[in-house]
């Protein structure tokens, strides 16, 4: 069925370290795959995404890779800073609907 | 280009009620999802739609429902409201290109629905 998990659900990092959050989806055929960041009370705005004909994409401290034959995908966040805190949420669209992940709230440490 | 927005912002109902939402897209934009997003259960799919024809919905009751105008903006309905709908309800737009689903979703703000 269609499924994305998402894992960790909770992860704290102290700032500067680097933050790896990862999904598994289920349907072979998505072939777009976004990450959205949500901080308390705004809206999920989306931060990177990446399709399936890249192994890999970065912006800056941010970065997905792909593995299209396990399918997985991971956000990787470099160098964090205080304002990364936020609760991360991966997703994976099939036939006009988005599969979203159960969300990974993030907590830098200062 | 103008945002996502989202009417009313908040809003407080009794069980039983029923509830409105409005969407108004992205200029230029065609399709329309709606989530509701709780706690506990992320963020869920009901519906989305693509000039005026819902294309997919979710597993909610049909107590929710949906429409879109030609104009694209969208609204939400939710009959027989129960304490259970409580929630924040988004919608997000997106070009609406034909095919499978790849286009990038931007959201609304939110309506915070507090059924008591």
């Amino acid at each position: 069925g269609e499924n994305v998990e998402q894992h960790p659900s909770t992860l704290s990092v102290q700032e500067g370290d680097s933050a790896v959050i990862k999904c598994t989806y289920s349907d072979s055929a998505s072939n777009y795959f976004p990450w959205y960041k949500q901080e308390l009370g705004k809206r999920p705005q989306l931060i990177i995404d990446i399709r399936s004909n890249v192994g890999e994409k970065k912006d800056q401290r941010i970065a997905v890779t792909l593995n299209k034959t396990a399918k997985h995908f991971s956000l990787h966040i470099t160098e964090t800073q205080p304002e990364d805190s936020a609760v991360y949420f991966c997703a994976a669209p099939l036939a006009y609907k988005y599969i979203f992940g159960t969300g990974t709230r993030l907590k830098v440490l200062a | 280009k103008a945002g996502v927005t989202q009417t009313p912002r908040y809003l407080i109902k009794t069980r039983g009620q029923q509830v409105t939402l409005s969407c108004s897209p992205i200029s230029g934009h065609r399709s329309v999802s709606w989530y509701q997003q709780t706690p506990g259960q992320g963020l869920q799919f009901l519906f989305e739609y693509f000039s005026e024809t819902q294309r997919n919905k979710g597993n909610f009751p049909g107590r929710f429902s949906g429409r879109q105008f030609s104009n694209s903006r969208s609204e939400m309905n939710v009959s027989t409201l129960e304490l259970g709908d409580s929630a924040l309800y988004l919608c997000a737009s997106s070009p609406g290109l034909a095919g499978r689903y790849t286009d990038t979703q931007y959201f609304g703000p939110g309506t915070r629905l507090t059924v008591l």
